[in-house]
């Protein structure tokens, strides 16, 4: 799987966008990106996930460089409860239960 | 999505014991299985891939005598740590891949003490 390069950490103002960079410059034209978190000692939750089209559900936004080789997820109005360390993977296969390995990840901490 | 059970949350045992951690697929049978450990301030770190009926297949530096797997059902995976140590201390964190509509979905970890 491709690797993936994030800032370490992050800060946002309550309300406000939190915009997360990821860069996959290395992607292959068969590796989805995907978005997890993790909320402190808790397990990551699934945020979104794209190809090559921009992505949205009712957590977040997921937008694609037409290069593919960087993505950025954005979580509209962030909220205290949004503060967690994001993980931006790029793995093969939409439909494959392969293994899924996580970086570092990006801590982003919103301010009241 | 699915639901992915954990169980015990937190455990403390003593040095030289052996933990048993369960991680239940609820809604969803499960025919791979994951298992995580990570340490304070560092990433999920995956230990073993574990496959329903067969084998566990253990990241390189994993030691599988160490860390047995159990995946007997289709809902069912278990981790035992055996001979705890304290540098076995750690978040241990299961998942399951639910295929493509559901993805992954993560237990809620179990906390590992050892003294």
């Amino acid at each position: 799987d491709a690797k993936t390069t994030q800032p370490t950490s992050m800060d946002c103002a309550e309300g406000r966008a939190a915009n997360l960079p990821c860069n996959h410059s290395t992607i292959s034209g068969n590796e989805y990106v995907y978005w997890y978190r993790q909320i402190h000692s808790q397990g990551p939750q699934y945020i979104i996930h794209g190809l090559k089209n921009n992505e949205t559900n009712e957590m977040a936004s997921l937008i694609i460089t037409e290069d593919r080789k960087s993505s950025t997820l954005i979580l509209p109005h962030a909220t205290l409860r949004d503060t967690a360390v994001y993980y931006c993977i790029v793995r093969v296969g939409e439909t494959s239960g392969s293994r899924l390995t996580f970086g570092e990840g990006t801590q982003l901490t919103v301010n009241p | 999505g699915a639901v992915v059970s954990q169980h015990p949350s937190w455990v403390i045992c003593k040095s030289g014991t052996s933990v048993k951690i369960e991680c239940r697929s609820l809604d969803f049978q499960a025919t791979t299985m994951f298992w995580y450990r990570q340490f304070p301030k560092q990433s999920l770190m995956l230990m073993a891939t574990s496959n329903e009926g067969s084998k566990a297949t253990y990241e390189q530096g994993v030691e599988k005598d160490k860390f047995l797997i159990n995946h007997a059902s289709l809902t069912l995976s278990t981790l035992t740590v055996t001979s705890a140590h304290p540098e076995d201390s750690s978040f241990y964190i299961c998942s399951i891949w639910g295929g493509a509509s559901i993805g992954y979905t993560f237990g809620s970890g179990t906390r590992l003490t050892v003294v």
